[in-house]
């Protein structure tokens, strides 16, 4: 059974600092892995899909990277704003399967 | 529409009571979800359909969760005799495509259940 885990769980950092979150999971036969923004009583947001054959993909001051094998994702945001205070979540599709296996996130706040 | 749609927003039920939970998708996409989201916790998968077909689900906690969507755009979650467990934010989400390995999803906002 696919398990995924983020750590931190919570982080609280002052703005313009450069962070990383860190995901990982446990089966390596996924078909991608997806990063999600949840914000407070609001649904989730995509942020970045990284294909199973991919190493990285970047939007704006996100980058997330995949390795496949050892089960391991990372999230950098570079020069943090309070606008990017949320939870981040990451989440997984296995090869067989069209349900995402997410984890439990990490709660990051931005202070100005 | 332009987005997935959920309501009600927040529901409180008193335990024993039945609920149905309502998902409006993206209009003309084929798949459609719902997850679970207990406090503190990443969602959780309970069923997802293709069209009008419940294709799987094997994530619904038990009997007394059912799914539906009839004509292959509206979809309903009941939930019979609430339990307090039963209290989460219930998650749609819709795709394009069948296989959503390449467009992704779009979640609704959510229906946060009260079981009081």
């Amino acid at each position: 059974k696919q398990e995924v885990t983020q750590i931190p769980a919570a982080l609280s950092v002052p703005e313009g600092e450069n962070l990383v979150l860190n995901c990982s999971f446990t089966d390596s036969a996924i078909y991608n892995l997806q990063w999600f923004r949840q914000d407070p009583g609001k649904g989730l947001t995509s942020l970045l899909l990284i294909q199973s054959s991919q190493r990285e993909q970047t939007s704006g001051r996100l980058n997330a990277s995949l390795d496949k094998s050892s089960g391991r994702s990372t999230l950098y945001i570079a020069a943090s704003q309070p606008g990017d205070s949320a939870t981040y979540l990451c989440a997984v599709l296995g090869e067989y399967g069209n349900k995402l296996v997410f984890g439990a996130g990490t709660i990051l706040r931005v202070k100005s | 529409g332009a987005g997935v749609s959920q309501s009600p927003r927040y529901k409180v039920a008193k335990r024993g009571q039945d609920v149905a939970l309502r998902c409006d998708p993206i209009s003309g996409h084929v798949s459609l979800f719902w997850y679970q989201q207990a406090l503190g916790q990443g969602p959780e998968f309970l069923t997802y359909f293709q069209n009008e077909a419940q294709l799987d689900k094997s994530g619904l906690p038990s009997d007394r969760f059912f799914a539906e969507r009839p004509e292959g755009s509206v979809s309903t979650l009941k939930i019979q005799r609430t339990q307090q467990e039963d209290s989460a934010v219930y998650l749609c989400a819709s795709s394009l495509v069948p296989w959503t390995a390449n467009y992704g999803y779009t979640f609704g906002s959510g229906t946060r259940l009260t079981v009081v």
